[in-house]
């Protein structure tokens, strides 16, 4: 069966540093998303990207955060200078044209030290 | 703006009985889905259940089933035949249906379920 997935699973970084988290979504999905989880918090939406452009944003997703979809396969959600506050579990999701359930992807826990 | 809430952080049962967890949610749209999302301590989100707003019936899939009352605004999942595998954070969640090109959930903030042996 067909899955989303992302890597790094574990990144550590210094603060100030910038961080790319890869996901690759199934491939015939249409809809990409990026959501994050603080440990011990609900998981809360940054972005939705559909037709090589964001769709929306939520206040989280500041100029310090970008998408990209480079390649047609690969998702890329990019921290330019990481805060210790940027610590959590990031998410990938998709979902296909004419769908609506989202495929998450095993999601990234991103440390900032 | 959509919120969800989930009244229960944590709620335990034994293994072969029933329980069921608690959501609702506040929405002025009339066309919506609702889902519930499981989270073992892998933290992989797994789709359990989801329910079209626009549908009376509600949804089962095995051991899993809802109350989805949308006067009340309220979707809450029945677990019943409790395992053990069932133990995890499960998240109530929300989309609008008329979302375009956006189709973005709402989480609830999660209710730990322990299912005792």
């Amino acid at each position: 069966e067909p899955e989303v997935t992302q890597t790094p699973s574990h990144q550590v970084t210094q603060m100030g540093q910038e961080v790319i988290l890869r996901c690759v979504p199934i491939s015939n999905h249409l809809y990409f998303y990026w959501y994050r989880q603080i440990l011990g918090q609900k998981v809360e939406f940054l972005v939705s990207f559909y037709n090589n452009e964001i769709s929306e944003k939520s206040e989280i997703f500041d100029d310090q955060f970008s998408v990209e979809r480079p390649d047609g396969s690969n998702f890329t959600l990019k921290i330019r200078s990481t805060k210790l506050e940027d610590s959590a579990m990031y998410f990938c999701a998709s979902i296909a044209g004419g769908h609506y359930e989202q495929y998450f992807g095993p999601g990234t826990r991103l440390t900032v030290t | 703006a959509q919120t969800v809430t989930q009244s229960q952080p944590e709620m335990s049962v034994q293994e072969a009985e029933t329980v069921t967890l608690s959501c609702t949610y506040d929405t002025s749209e009339s066309n919506y889905y609702l889902f519930w999302y499981k989270q073992p301590p892998s933290r992989q989100m797994i789709l359990v259940i989801r329910q079209e707003a626009y549908k009376q019936q509600n949804a089962t899939e095995n051991r899993f089933s809802v109350n989805f009352q949308k006067a009340a605004k309220s979707f809450s999942l029945k677990i019943s035949d409790s395992q053990l595998g069932d133990t995890a954070m499960y998240f109530c969640a929300f989309m609008k249906q008329s979302g375009g090109s956006n189709y973005k959930l709402t989480f609830g903030k999660g209710t730990l379920l322990t299912v005792n042996p």
